[in-house]
This record gives structure tokens, C-alpha cells and sequence, in this order.
């Protein structure tokens, strides 16, 4: 069984510019997490998806932070303009969506590093 | 919101012995499951073990076990017989029940090194 695919897995910008990360979660995963991983920290939830909607979204920055998940499969995390505070690594998971028994699982996450 | 404390920033196991990682949390739920993930310099979290508060039991896997007491919101990982490839981060989490509750609250990482 294939994993949580994330790319890219390093990327270097300058800030203003803008970034998008993409994410494939397992195949028939209902449920998507972004998180967001400073340097040193636990993750924190950025937005969850239920299939192709955002169920809760009350963590991202939406001035500047946007996501898609079209069709309810693939998704797209994108910052704009990126900011020297956003460098972290993004995480994407991925879950059945089965309440109490789902577990989450990981993709290997995207180090941004904004310059 | 609920809080999740790992004091110990680092941690070091000579390789064979048994370490203990600490973490406490904050909730005023009854039912609830907490979660060790090990994330590896690769990055990927990795579930190594979960528990269900409303199972008095503490749960095992292989080398992995926990200590949970549950009137202390108090919620250790045991690892016994340490391997090289157990060093990483660790972190305990936290979720509560319920279909519309599936978001994990993380500590802030214990890194645990292992000497051979």
C-alpha cells in the first residue's frame, strides 16, 4: 500500500514569493490534515478536510495561506506572499475518516525555507 | 484547547537498556486517546503506540509500553531494549473522540539519543 506522497520534499524561496505544496493521500482516505511544524515543536493542525471539504480551517492564516482539495482526493496547500516566519516543515496525513478507531497517517512533509 | 507537556527536551539510553519518556496533558473529557509518534530525521511520524482512556489496561507493542494514569493525566512511554534505530523524536499527542474531533494536539518532542 502506497503512503501519504508530499512534494516537494525541500524548497527554498525569498519572501513575497509564493509556494505551493501538493499532497496524495492514501488511496480511499477520506479524511485530510495539513500541519504545520515549526523547528523544534510538536505539529499543529493548519486545516482538516472531510472529502472535499473544509471542516476546519480556524488555524489557517488566511490572509495569506489558501488550500484546495478538488475531487476530494489530491490537495494543494499554497502561501502568498511567503513571510520569513512561515520556514517549517509542512506535514500532510492523511485518515479513513472512521471516527474513534482512524488513525492518522504521515506523509515525509515539505521543509520550506524562506529567505 | 487541550495541552500536551513532554518536559524532557532530550533524552540518551545506552543501547539494550529500558528509558522512560514523560508526558502530561490537560483535558477536561472523560474519553479520549493519546498517541506516541516517532519521527526520525527523515521526518515521517510514525505511530508507535495508542491508547484508549477508557481502557484501564495499559497498551503494548513489542518493545514499546505505556504508563497511563488517568487521574494524573499522566501518560509515559516505556521502551525496552533500545536500538539504534530507536533514536528520533518522540512525541505524545493527544485527540479527542467523536467524528467531528479528529485533530491531534502535539507536544513539543522529547529527542531521544542511543549510545552504543
Amino acid at each position: 500500500e502506497a503512503g501519504v506522497v508530499q512534494s516537494p520534499r525541500y524548497k527554498i524561496i525569498e519572501k513575497k514569493q509564493p509556494v505551493a505544496f501538493w499532497c496524495n493521500p492514501i488511496s480511499g482516505h477520506n479524511t485530510l490534515y495539513w500541519y504545520r511544524q515549526n523547528l523544534g515543536q510538536g505539529p499543529e493542525l493548519l486545516i482538516r478536510y472531510e472529502n472535499e471539504e473544509a471542516v476546519d480551517d480556524s488555524q489557517l492564516p488566511k490572509d495569506r495561506f489558501s488550500a484546495e482539495r478538488l475531487k476530494g482526493v489530491d490537495s494543494t496547500l499554497k502561501i502568498q506572499p511567503a513571510e520569513l516566519g512561515d520556514s517549517a516543515v509542512y506535514l500532510c496525513a492523511s485518515s479513513p475518516g472512521i471516527a474513534g478507531v482512524s488513525e492518522q497517517y504521515f506523509g515525509p512533509g515539505t521543509r520550506l525555507t524562506v529567505t | 484547547a487541550q495541552t500536551v507537556t513532554q518536559s524532557q527536551p532530550e533524552m540518551s539510553v545506552q543501547e539494550a537498556e529500558t528509558v522512560t519518556l514523560s508526558c502530561t496533558y490537560d483535558t477536561s473529557e472523560s474519553d479520549y486517546y493519546l498517541f506516541w509518534y516517532k519521527q526520525p530525521p527523515s521526518r515521517q511520524m510514525i505511530l508507535v503506540i495508542r491508547q484508549e482512556a477508557y481502557k484501564q489496561q495499559n497498551a503494548t507493542e513489542n518493545r514499546f509500553s505505556v504508563n497511563f494514569q488517568k487521574a494524573a493525566k499522566s501518560f509515559s512511554l516505556k521502551i525496552s531494549d533500545s536500538q539504534l534505530g530507536d533514536a528520533a523524536m518522540y512525541f505524545c499527542a493527544y485527540r479527542s473522540p467523536g467524528s467531528g474531533a479528529n485533530n491531534l494536539f502535539f507536544g513539543t518532542g522529547t529527542r531521544l539519543t542511543v549510545i552504543p
